[in-house]
């Protein structure tokens, strides 16, 4: 039972322009979500993240947006650049009441910026 | 040069063989992971420890084992009871003291079976 999913394998943008990434969730006590990057054969690098007290959070060219409603958030970026040519993870945790700390990841996007 | 380190970076694996990555980190958290990544696959989890001592299963457990007997150390072992061990792993570590959940990864280790 897959309970963060990224349903977009691979994402094709052009430089300059907007890209979003999107991710669903379905286990309704996730109260912290996180996008990470990745570029092969690296540890993934923390990007952003969001509390589910926000709808909303920015950092940079980078924003991410939370539906609780929908069980979905996505992440913005704006403008868009070659080097953020990677595989994108987004990932949710259960943070209240004395969490184990585990975080749940999708399966991953891979975002291409085309020059 | 803070932060996390795996060892080794690559890792040819005989069948039947047990082995061990490392994994170091001077961030002082207290949380560490064990992760497995697969090709078109996202990162699942096989170990955790909160605290020097404890540890638990993740989600992918069967045929790995750990030990924390020291708040910088977290080594995973692949035993020979792993049926696909050829895969990349990521050890993370977490602030607990900290609000939420951000983790940090190590650069993570190849094991090959060959």
């Amino acid at each position: 039972d897959q309970q963060v999913k990224q349903n977009s394998p691979s994402l094709s943008v052009q430089e300059g322009r907007i890209s979003i990434l999107n991710c669903d969730y379905t286990n309704s006590m996730f109260d912290y979500f996180l996008w990470y990057k990745k570029y092969p054969a690296e540890g993934p690098t923390f990007l952003i993240s969001i509390s589910s007290i926000k709808d909303k959070n920015e950092d940079g060219r980078f924003t991410v947006f939370l539906n609780k409603s929908a069980k979905h958030l996505s992440l913005h970026i704006v403008p868009s650049q070659p080097g953020d040519s990677a595989v994108y993870f987004c990932a949710a945790s259960v943070n209240s009441g004395g969490s184990n700390y585990k975080l749940t990841f999708g399966k991953g996007t891979l975002l291409t910026v085309n020059p | 040069d803070g932060g996390i380190t795996q060892s080794p970076k690559y890792l040819f694996r005989k069948e039947g063989q047990n082995v061990t990555l490392s994994c170091e980190q001077n961030l002082n958290h207290d949380a560490m992971y064990w992760y497995r990544q697969d090709p078109g696959q996202g990162l699942r989890l096989i170990y955790y420890s909160q605290i020097v001592n404890d540890f638990q299963k993740g989600d992918i457990a069967e045929g790995y084992s750990v030990s924390r007997e020291k708040k910088e150390s977290f080594p995973l072992t692949v035993t020979s009871a792993q049926k696909n061990p050829t895969a990349f792993y990521l050890c993370a570590t977490a602030d607990r003291r900290r609000f939420g959940n951000t983790i940090y990864f190590g650069e993570g280790s190849w094991l090959t079976v060959v």
